[in-house]
């Protein structure tokens, strides 16, 4: 089944160390995102990426870097300049940007505790 | 910049009876697009319905409709007939075009309690 696959679902870090997160879309989709959530919080965007090759900083991307070599792939990597990176991650994307009646289709999500 | 506002942290409603979630937004982008989501507990994002700037009627998706009033820039969850299972986190969100073209933006979410 096409769908977006997070991993891994549970991740301790410690302090010092970077992580990567991975994300991995079958959806043949052309946007990708990823989001923080803190508890009980709403979703923070860090960043996105609407083709291969490019990326946009969102709202909160200090400390966290991405790539986006293959259309399917968008990886994110907590660095160790991320000074509170407990959170929840999710990552998601869009079929195609403009189109009319989009729906955004999450993962799973991952949570990260730096231990 | 664009901006989602949710401006009710929690909302409580009997079983059976409606319930309104407000939602407003900013963007100064002619063409977007807004999503209702619902996160329960086990962290995964339903999505429940969307409205795109253009569309003339009001979406509408089962129980969940959502109250466009595009001048006011608001654009409100209402869910009728509530179930137990509704009990969760709701998400506002919109998506531009424009300088923020794919971006997509959420709101801080409303959570939900629905009794017995």
């Amino acid at each position: 089944d096409g769908g977006i696959t997070q991993s891994p679902k549970y991740l301790f870090r410690k302090e010092g160390q970077n992580v990567t997160l991975s994300c991995e879309q079958n959806l043949n989709h052309d946007a990708m995102y990823w989001y923080r959530q803190d508890p009980g919080q709403g979703l923070r965007l860090i960043y996105y990426s609407q083709i291969v090759n490019d990326f946009q900083k969102g709202d909160i991307a200090e400390g966290y870097s991405v790539s986006r070599e293959k259309k399917e792939s968008f990886p994110l990597t907590v660095t160790s300049a991320q000074k509170n990176p407990t959170a929840f991650y999710l990552c998601a994307s869009i079929p195609r940007l403009g189109a009319s009646g989009n729906t955004i289709y999450f993962g799973e999500g991952s949570w990260l505790t730096v231990v | 910049a664009q901006k989602i506002t949710q401006t009710q942290p929690g909302m409580f409603v009997q079983e059976k009876e409606a319930v309104t979630l407000d939602c407003t937004y900013d963007t100064s982008d002619p063409s977007y697009g807004l999503f209702w989501y619902k996160q329960p507990s086990s962290g995964e994002m339903i999505f429940l319905i969307y409205q795109g700037s253009y569309d003339q009627q009001n979406a509408t998706e089962g129980r969940y409709s959502l109250n466009f009033q595009k001048a006011r820039k608001s654009a409100n969850l209402v869910i009728s007939a509530s179930q137990l299972g509704d009990s969760a986190m709701y998400f506002c969100a919109m998506s531009t075009g424009g300088t923020s073209y794919g971006k997509l933006t959420f709101g801080q979410g409303t959570i939900l309690t629905v009794h017995p």
